[in-house]
């Protein structure tokens, strides 16, 4: 079955640091991929996709994502790592249909 | 610009009480609309999708059901709420597929606590 994976239930790093949360996928075919972000008690906001082209993608509030083919991953990163990124994130695909699947989520706690 | 309705943002209900929750989408025509369901703040599991209005693709098989009686207007239904039905429940839009350009946009979601 297709799928994302998302290995780690949380992630903690202080701020100023880089900061990654990786996400890999099982998905035939060409995989569209995406990140998404969740405050406590909203719906998600979209951070950014992957459809084609370039494998880094750019998204909002300088959050980035790598498309690494041979690896099957799409791993989100930011350079410098802010209190306020403090959410639960969110690595969701789609097989080209109109379904968005998504990962089980990686808390971020971001600490001073 | 595009909004999204969705409420109640909160809702305790006895088992076996019927369940109606409404999402409203402003400022976009004919959106594929989506229900996902949140259980304990975490994974996010794909109830119903609607590319118009009738159509309903249902992805689990539970006592849950959708409806779209208006191109902008999806309802997510239940005639006896089970324990299992708690938990965070999203409703979501996007203006096409979602590989077309056209990321979900999620309203703020309803809390339902069946007791």
């Amino acid at each position: 079955a297709q799928s994302v994976a998302q290995p780690e239930d949380q992630v903690n790093v202080a701020e100023g640091n880089p900061l990654t949360v990786k996400c890999t996928y099982s998905v035939s075919g060409n995989p569209y991929l995406f990140w998404y972000v969740q405050y406590p008690n909203r719906g998600l906001q979209f951070l950014l996709k992957y459809i084609t082209g370039d494998n880094l993608v750019k998204g909002s509030y300088g959050f980035e994502a790598e498309f690494n083919k041979s690896q099957t991953s799409f791993h989100l990163k930011k350079p410098s790592a802010l209190v306020s990124d403090s959410a639960l994130y969110f690595c969701a695909f789609t097989g080209g249909g109109n379904k968005l699947t998504f990962g089980t989520g990686t808390q971020l706690k971001v600490e001073l | 610009s595009q909004t999204i309705h969705q409420w109640p943002a909160t809702l305790v209900q006895p088992v076996g009480s019927p369940l109606s929750l409404e999402c409203t989408v402003e400022g976009t025509s004919n959106p594929n609309l989506y229900w996902y369901r949140q259980a304990a703040g975490r994974g996010l599991q794909l109830l119903f999708y609607s590319v118009g209005i009738g159509q309903i693709s249902s992805e689990v098989p539970q006592n849950l059901s959708a409806s779209r009686p208006q191109d902008r207007q999806f309802i997510l239904s239940s005639k006896k709420l089970l324990l299992s039905d708690s938990g965070f429940y999203l409703c979501a839009w996007s203006a096409s597929s979602p590989t077309r350009n056209s990321p979900l946009h999620f309203g703020n979601g309803t809390r339902l606590t069946v007791t």
